[in-house]
């Protein structure tokens, strides 16, 4: 099975911070990876997928890039409604994977 | 605009079984591949099944193998998971998610909890 290993598993940030955090593969996944955004007692939402590419209605203060194991998400400058947990996932093989997540605190 | 709306959860005590339910509307739900993904509280997503769109091509997790079956009537736009042998660590929020063949995971329901205890 392909292991997804986010980093930091939690951080403290401020309004107006860009912040960035990253998701190992295990194996290459070439750029099936997916991030979601899920903020609590809500289900996740997809913000990024084929690893670098917005879906739509997601603020471009967004972003992700990466391909083959190592991948990162950005938020620019963030903002009071970006305080939530980030998860990454590859879709390239069963079973499919998440990352554990990194909490983004006040 | 796409909605999925699952249903069925519940208390359930060991080695019982429940099935789960999507209803699916907005969209054309026969040609989209479809997933069950949960969350046991206060922790992490794990995906627990794959459905195909058209061949019925099913996938499942190691942990679920053998116990739980996934279903769709592309007629009633209806997708299921039929959960058997249901243990204390299936507890969780059960998601259906939409797949787009270029965007991947785009929907998601609402979630139903299913929790398991005697």
């Amino acid at each position: 099975d392909i292991q997804m290993t986010q980093s930091p598993s939690s951080l403290s940030a401020s309004v107006g911070d860009r912040v960035t955090f990253t998701c190992r593969a295990s194996e290459n996944i070439r750029s099936f990876l997916n991030w979601f955004q899920q903020k609590p007692g809500k289900a996740p939402e997809l913000l990024i997928y084929s690893a670098s590419k917005l879906q739509n209605g997601v603020p471009s203060r967004f972003s992700g890039s990466g391909s083959g194991t190592d991948f990162t998400l950005t938020i620019s400058s963030l903002q009071p409604e970006d305080f939530a947990t980030y998860y990454c996932q590859q879709n390239y093989i069963t079973p499919l994977t998440f990352g554990g997540g990194t909490k983004v605190e006040i | 605009e796409v909605h999925l709306v699952e249903s069925g959860g519940g208390l359930v005590q060991p080695g019982g079984s429940l099935r789960l339910s999507c209803s699916a509307s907005g969209f054309t739900f026969s040609d989209h591949e479809m997933n069950w993904v949960r969350q046991a509280p206060g922790k992490g997503l794990e995906w627990v099944s794959y459905i195909s769109s058209v061949d019925g091509t099913t996938y499942y997790a190691d942990s679920v193998e053998g116990r739980f079956t996934i279903s769709r009537d592309n007629a009633k736009n209806s997708l299921s998971l039929q959960m058997n042998s249901l243990r204390v660590e299936d507890t969780a929020v059960y998601y259906c998610v939409r797949v787009d063949i270029v965007k991947g995971w785009d929907y998601w329901g609402q979630g139903t909890l299913v929790s398991v205890s005697s």
